[in-house]
């Protein structure tokens, strides 16, 4: 069962403008992360945010969390044709006894030059 | 730099066939991971294991089977793949965490399998 949401589902952007991606979850969580997929490549962990957090950066990228509406957001300001890819969110279960990440379906990103 | 190695990036089966994915870490992680990726699904967790020869079912286990005789290694088995099997796959390690939340999950490249 999908647990994240990610919100659109494509975005399509000029470069220099900033993107924003949603995400929505269902249950509790401990943390929030975001992971970046290059075409046909593997996913690249992004930024990881928990519960107990309400705002964390890391370079361009600014994630918040509001655990009271089971939503997050990715921001990527100035963006680049490079950010071009595809961006996806993940929650764990507070009442799994193991590790274990679901994953939304995605936000496809097109930056143009 | 920290490596998941996933053997093959693509393979071509036929239906029926045996079907071995293999997946390597170098990062001594305890947990590993299958999950496959299909257009508009997302990604779908297959199978992971916590330890060796540990594992435990994801959410769609069926017509799969997983072997971890070594820590760092985590293998998919299609026992008779079928045309419906036909995805990306993608393995990933994490370190062990237990219950307190999970942490950062390293991916391999994938394996894209048709079974025709």
């Amino acid at each position: 069962s999908q647990q994240g949401e990610e919100d659109p589902q494509a975005l399509s952007i000029q470069e220099g403008e900033n993107a924003t991606m949603n995400c929505s979850y269902k249950t509790s969580i401990n943390n929030l992360q975001w992971y970046r997929q290059n075409s046909g490549r593997g996913l690249v962990h992004l930024i990881l945010i928990r519960s107990n957090e309400r705002e964390k950066h890391s370079g361009r990228l600014r994630v918040t969390l509001d655990t009271s509406k089971k939503s997050s957001s990715l921001l990527i300001t100035a963006s680049r044709a490079a950010d071009t890819a595809s961006y996806f969110c993940a929650t764990d279960k507070v009442d799994t006894g193991f590790q274990k990440l679901v994953f939304g379906t995605g936000t496809r990103l097109l930056v143009s030059p | 730099d920290v490596k998941v190695t996933q053997s093959s990036r693509y393979l071509v089966k036929r239906t029926g066939e045996k079907v071995f994915l293999e997946c390597v870490q170098d990062m001594d992680h305890e947990n590993m991971f299958w999950y496959r990726q299909d257009p508009g699904l997302g990604l779908r967790l297959i199978y992971f294991s916590y330890d060796v020869k540990m594992k435990e079912k994801g959410d769609i286990p069926e017509g799969y089977s997983v072997s971890r005789e070594k820590k760092e290694r985590f293998s998919l088995i299609l026992e008779s793949a079928s045309t419906n099997q036909t995805s990306m796959y993608l393995c990933a390690s994490s370190l062990g965490q237990g219950i307190i939340g999970t942490g950062e999950l390293f991916f391999g490249e994938g394996s894209r399998l048709t079974v025709l």
